[in-house]
């Protein structure tokens, strides 16, 4: 059946490590997006993408990383240099005919 | 840019009724979303609102105001399981990418 499948749902990671967090979807929407969440807080925008091969930066870019070589995949590597990185990040996909954000279930990455 | 306000938390009784406020300021708006999260869960849509009015979903109503950059969410009929925060958000003409603000945590208590 259809839908966004994240993975994995918890990781941890050493301080200085790059993760790389997994989002592929069977929906064929064009859109995808990355966003992350802290406790108690909304979502804040990573990196976006409209289309195969191309991607933009959101309002929180800084220490990751994107590419989007199939329409179906759209990975999220956070870097060494994203200083706080604990946090719950969520893959979404929609289509341009429809705005309505759908999304995977999240992965919660810890810094031990 | 996007910036969009909505009270942190709120306290309802089960079976009454609660209206969330949100106000927004954008440089090029497409639609006004509300979602539901649960905690630890993803969030999950619940209405859309492009045009001004009222748009009625079941218990859940949500109110839309161009011109004053406002909009609510109206849940009838409490129940428990209603208890999660509910996150308003708006779409960017520019970038097609939702904004959303913080949330508010709604606590049902029986």
């Amino acid at each position: 059946d259809g839908g966004i499948t994240q993975s994995p749902k918890y990781l941890f990671r050493k301080e200085g490590q790059n993760v790389t967090l997994s989002c592929e979807q069977n929906l064929n929407h064009d859109a995808m997006y990355w966003y992350r969440q802290d406790p108690g807080q909304g979502l804040r925008l990573i990196y976006y993408s409209q289309i195969v091969n191309d991607f933009q930066k959101g309002d929180i870019a800084e220490g990751y990383s994107v590419s989007r070589e199939k329409k179906e995949s759209f990975p999220l590597t956070v870097t060494s240099a994203q200083k706080n990185p604990t946090a719950f990040y969520l893959c979404a996909t929609t289509t341009e005919q429809r705005n309505v954000l759908t999304f995977g279930a999240g992965s919660r990455l810890t810094v031990l | 840019g996007q910036n969009i306000d909505q009270p942190t938390e709120m306290t309802a009784t089960e079976g009454a009724i609660v209206q969330i406020n949100c106000t927004y300021q954008t440089s090029g708006f497409n639609g006004l979303f509300w979602y539901q999260q649960h905690a630890g869960e993803a969030p999950t849509f619940l209405s859309y609102n492009v045009l001004d009015g009222l748009e009625e979903k079941g218990r859940f109503s949500s109110f839309l105001s161009r011109s004053k950059g406002y909009s609510y969410l109206l849940l009838k009929e409490l129940q428990m399981k209603d208890s999660a925060s509910y996150l308003c958000a708006a779409m960017d003409t520019g970038r097609r990418a939702l904004t959303f603000g913080s949330g508010t945590r709604l606590q049902v208590q029986p």
